[in-house]
C-alpha cells in the first residue's frame, strides 16, 4: 500500500488560511469517510485533529476543518497562527489497514 | 484519563528481537483497538499493524507481515509489539495508539519507544 501523497510544504502569514490536500485512489481516501488528520510538533507525539474526514474531536479548534472530493482530502487552517507550524500527517482506512499521508511541513511566515 | 505508557528506548543488535510494550489506563481496555505507528528519523509515520479489542485479530501491513507480533495482556491492560530480525533501517521512534472501536480515529497516542539497532 502506497503513502497518500501530500505537498512536501505549505506556507503562510499569521491569520491567513492554507490548505493542504491529501491524494490516495478509489480504494482508500475515495473509498470511505475513514480520513484523518494529524499535527505533530518536533519530539512529540501526533496529535489527531480531525477524523471522519469533517469531525473535530473535543478540544480542537475550530480553525481547523477537514473536507474531501473524490480521491482526494483536504485539511484548512483559518486564522494561521504561529503555534500551527508543525508537520501534518493525512490517514486513511484501507482493506482491514490504514495508510498515512507523506508527511506536509507548514512554516508560519 | 487515557494514558498510553510505553516501554523504555532499546538499543539492538542487527538479527535481534525487539518487543515495546504500550500500557493503557484510564478506560475501559477491551473495548478498543491499538496500533502500531512508526517514524524512522526525520521521515513520516508508517503504519504497522492493530489488535483488536478482543486479541483474538490482528492484520499487519504487508511490508512487516512476517516480522511483525502484536499481542494484548487484559489481566495488565498492556500491548506489546515483537518486531524480529532487526536491521538498522528499523531504527525508529515506535508508537501505539488506541483507536475507539469502529471510529478510524487515532485519538490518544502513546509517548513513543526509540528502538535503535546498530552493531
Amino acid at each position: 500500500q502506497s503513502a497518500l501523497t501530500q505537498p512536501a510544504s505549505v506556507s503562510g502569514s499569521p491569520g491567513q488560511s492554507i490548505t493542504i490536500s491529501c491524494t490516495g485512489t478509489s480504494s482508500d481516501v475515495g473509498g470511505h469517510n475513514f480520513v484523518s488528520w494529524y499535527q505533530q510538533h518536533p519530539g512529540k507525539a501526533p496529535k489527531v485533529l480531525i477524523y471522519e474526514v469533517s469531525k473535530r474531536p473535543s478540544g480542537i479548534s475550530n480553525r481547523f476543518s477537514g473536507s474531501k472530493s473524490g480521491n482526494t482530502a483536504s485539511l484548512t487552517i483559518s486564522g494561521l497562527q504561529a503555534e500551527d507550524e508543525a508537520d501534518y500527517y493525512c490517514c486513511s482506512y484501507v482493506s482491514s489497514s490504514f495508510v498515512f499521508g507523506t508527511g506536509t511541513k507548514v512554516t508560519v511566515l | 484519563q487515557v494514558q498510553l505508557v510505553q516501554s523504555g528506548a532499546e538499543v539492538k543488535e542487527p538479527g535481534a528481537s525487539v518487543k515495546v510494550s504500550c500500557k493503557a489506563s484510564g478506560y475501559i481496555f477491551s473495548n478498543d483497538y491499538i496500533h502500531w505507528v512508526r517514524q524512522a528519523p526525520g521521515q513520516g509515520l508508517e503504519w504497522m499493524g492493530v489488535i483488536s479489542p478482543s486479541g483474538d485479530s490482528t492484520s499487519y501491513t504487508q511490508r512487516f507481515q512476517d516480522r511483525v507480533t502484536v499481542t494484548r495482556d487484559t489481566s495488565t491492560s498492556t500491548v506489546y509489539m515483537e518486531l524480529s530480525s532487526l536491521r538498522s533501517e528499523d531504527t525508529a521512534v515506535y508508537y501505539c495508539a488506541r483507536e475507539p472501536r469502529g471510529s478510524g480515529n487515532f485519538d490518544f497516542w502513546g509517548q513513543g519507544a526509540l528502538v535503535t539497532v546498530s552493531s
